[in-house]
């Protein structure tokens, strides 16, 4: 079975603080993504990675940047965090066909962040 | 740009109804669509996925179809159980979108015993 674990479940934070959200995926997936869902916006992406040292911005970048030093990991960094980056933090990964068509999209458990 | 449409909002039905959730999408050129489940503060957990190739899949008591061209998709659920009661989301993948989704809203359902 895929597993896609993220670093803690729950977390809070200061205005202004660096966080660091981490997702680790045990399939050997060439891609992973992050996204963000809120209450009547639903699920938005906000990075993706198709390999190792590549990263591509999804449709909210700001405020945000990643990290993909090693295949299975898949890091999330807000800078500076702020009031509304508080929201649900959801990781996923998969891997294309041979086609290069995409497989099922795996999703780890979420990570709720509160930024006061 | 591609939008993901899912009716109703909220839907509640008695336990042992047949029922059926509907996804629309707005761009037909579309690699595949998966329908996911999430339960209340828990991440998503896949269903189905079907490609753009296909017209159903099916999983025990799920059966998803698609139409493409008219840009629709059902989730029909057979015989419902009140463990069933979650949120449905469906999600699609577009031509050139290099492997991100384009998620719904999401149905809640609740089954009620």
């Amino acid at each position: 079975d895929v597993k896609v674990t993220q670093s803690s479940r729950y977390l809070v934070k200061r205005t202004g603080e660096k966080v660091f959200l981490e997702c680790v995926q045990d399939m050997d997936h060439e891609n992973m993504f992050w996204y963000r869902q809120d209450p009547g916006l639903g699920l938005r992406l906000i990075y993706f990675s198709y390999d190792v040292k590549m990263k591509e911005k999804g449709d909210i970048p700001e405020g945000y940047s990643v990290s993909r030093e090693k295949k299975e990991r898949f890091s999330l960094i807000l800078e500076s965090a702020s009031t509304n980056q508080t929201s649900m933090y959801l990781c996923a990964s998969s891997t294309p066909t041979p086609s290069g068509r995409m497989r099922e999209q795996y999703f780890g458990p979420g990570t709720r962040l509160t930024v006061t | 740009k591609q939008e993901v449409t899912q009716i109703p909002a909220a839907l509640s039905v008695p336990e042992g109804e047949n029922l059926v959730l509907n996804c629309s999408f707005t761009d037909s050129a579309i690699y595949n669509l998966q329908w996911f489940r999430q339960d209340p503060g828990k991440g998503l957990t896949s269903l189905l996925l079907i490609q753009s190739s296909q017209r159903e899949q099916t999983s025990g008591r799920l059966n998803a179809s698609l139409d493409k061209s008219s840009g629709r998709s059902t989730l029909y659920i057979a015989a419902s159980q009140p463990g069933d009661s979650a949120t449905y989301l469906c999600a699609v993948k577009t031509a050139g979108s290099q492997g991100n989704l384009i998620f719904g809203k999401g149905t809640k359902l609740s089954v009620k015993p």
